[in-house]
């Protein structure tokens, strides 16, 4: 089945470490994107990508970093610039278009 | 930038009612549009889509509703169940650049509660 698989589902991280989430997606999608959803709140676009080895700033891109050297991969790495880690983060793939925009199941970040 | 926006932070019904979902889009020239439910803790999941040259459109139990002269969008879910207890979500596609259109804009959500 096609879908998009994001690892691991739980993940803690020490202050000052930089730490990186995995996104994968089986889906033929060109686009792939992360978000980062805090409590009660609605998502946030960390950084997004069109097309494989090229990637753009979201709304808070600061304290993250990306990279997309395969269509079908789009690992984020929250650094230990991003001052206030914890958070719940969501991958999604879709089309050029837009369309078939599905999401991961999404990784819980919690700095210790 | 662009926003989307929700009217109703909580929206509370009795099982077996009616719910409407309101969003208020802000980019005139966003031609598509999409609910999403999301779970506690889950990604969230496609509900249904409608692009801008309809006004409405119907999938099962649920109706998209959309007024482009006030820019707003509503969702509608009939005979609402406990299992449609979650939050709600709309995006709109923002204005096409070139072939493309680059990405969503989310609104901030609705928590959906549904009383037995």
């Amino acid at each position: 089945d096609g879908g998009i698989t994001q690892s691991p589902k739980y993940l803690f991280r020490k202050e000052g470490q930089n730490v990186t989430l995995s996104c994968e997606q089986n889906l033929n999608h060109d686009a792939m994107y992360w978000y980062r959803q805090d409590p009660g709140q609605g998502l946030r676009l960390i950084y997004y990508s069109q097309i494989v080895n090229d990637f753009q700033k979201g709304d808070i891109a600061e304290g993250y970093s990306v990279s997309r050297e395969k269509k079908e991969s789009f690992p984020l790495t929250v650094t230990s610039a991003q001052k206030n880690p914890t958070a719940f983060y969501l991958c999604a793939s879709s089309t050029r278009d837009v369309r078939g925009y599905t999401f991961g199941s999404g990784t819980r970040l919690t700095v210790v | 930038g662009e926003s989307v926006g929700l009217h109703l932070p909580t929206l509370s019904v009795q099982e077996g009612d009616n719910s409407i979902i309101n969003c208020a889009y802000s980019n005139s020239a966003s031609d598509y549009f999409i609910w999403y439910k999301q779970e506690s803790g889950k990604g969230p999941q496609f509900i249904i889509d409608i692009r801008s040259n309809m006004d409405k459109r119907q999938g099962q139990r649920v109706t998209v509703l959309l007024n482009k002269t006030v820019k707003h969008l509503s969702l509608q879910i009939a005979a609402t169940q406990p299992g449609d207890s979650a939050v709600y979500f709309c995006a709109e596609s923002g204005p096409r650049r070139g072939s493309t259109l680059g990405r969503l804009y989310f609104g901030r959500g609705t928590q959906l509660t549904v009383w037995p």
